[in-house]
């Protein structure tokens, strides 16, 4: 069992240049999220998936969007890619929603200059 | 709005000690509490949940407790060793309104020495 994989792991981008996250998890949960993590100040909910199917904004989405592919399969992709974006992002899943435990993966490393 | 603040932001402690770390938030109002640990460059790794009708749950040497009403819960690390050396986030799930978004502290790095 993989649990939580994200590709790539590290990134350049320039300013304006478009990407795609991917992340996919193994472990047949209903509910996946993005997160981005920034020095003092924790990890912040950009949108999440409560099922297949569905998606919703979270705490900080302008600037991203994201499309739940499958039930395995939640990609979040930057438009126009800007300095304020540099962050690193983790992809997250869980079984359901409120009750549940919620199981990260590795992160990507983006930097936009 | 929920704030989740963990005291203090850096720890270092002998291997073999005993030690607490705290978390506290401002909305009494959660429906559960998880602790997570995260390694240098790494994501996260979730340690224990608390249901918001338990008083603790324990998993190994890792203890974690919760008190709702005064907005507090601690992890307890029993005989502390240099690999639990990382970064330890608490997080809290909201009772009502949006139930997937977790709200973090900013963690308690904790380093344990020889």
């Amino acid at each position: 069992n993989a649990g939580v994989t994200q590709t790539p792991k590290f990134q350049v981008l320039k300013t304006g240049q478009s990407m795609t996250l991917q992340c996919a998890q193994d472990m047949n949960h209903n509910s996946m999220y993005w997160y981005r993590q920034d020095p003092g100040m924790g990890l912040r909910l950009i949108y999440y998936s409560a099922s297949e199917g569905t998606t919703d904004k979270g705490e900080v989405p302008n600037g991203y969007n994201v499309s739940r592919l499958n039930k395995r399969e939640f990609s979040l992709r930057l438009e126009s890619a800007a300095p304020s974006q540099t962050s690193v992002y983790f992809c997250a899943s869980s079984e359901g929603d409120r009750a549940y435990e919620q199981y990260f993966g590795p992160g990507t490393r983006l930097t936009v200059t | 709005k929920q704030e989740v603040t963990q005291i203090p932001a850096a720890l270092s402690v002998p291997e073999g000690e005993n030690l607490v770390l705290n978390c506290s938030f401002t909305d009494s109002a959660i429906y559960n509490l998880q602790w997570f640990r995260q390694d240098p460059g790494k994501g996260l790794t979730s340690l224990l949940l608390i249901q918001s009708s338990q008083r603790e749950q324990t998993s190994g040497r890792l203890n974690a407790s919760l008190d709702k009403s005064s907005g507090r819960s601690t992890l307890y690390i029993a005989a502390s060793q240099p690999g639990d050396s990382a970064t330890y986030l608490c997080a809290v799930r909201p009772l009502t309104g949006t139930a997937s978004k977790l709200t973090f502290g900013t963690g308690t790095r904790l380093q344990v020495t020889l």
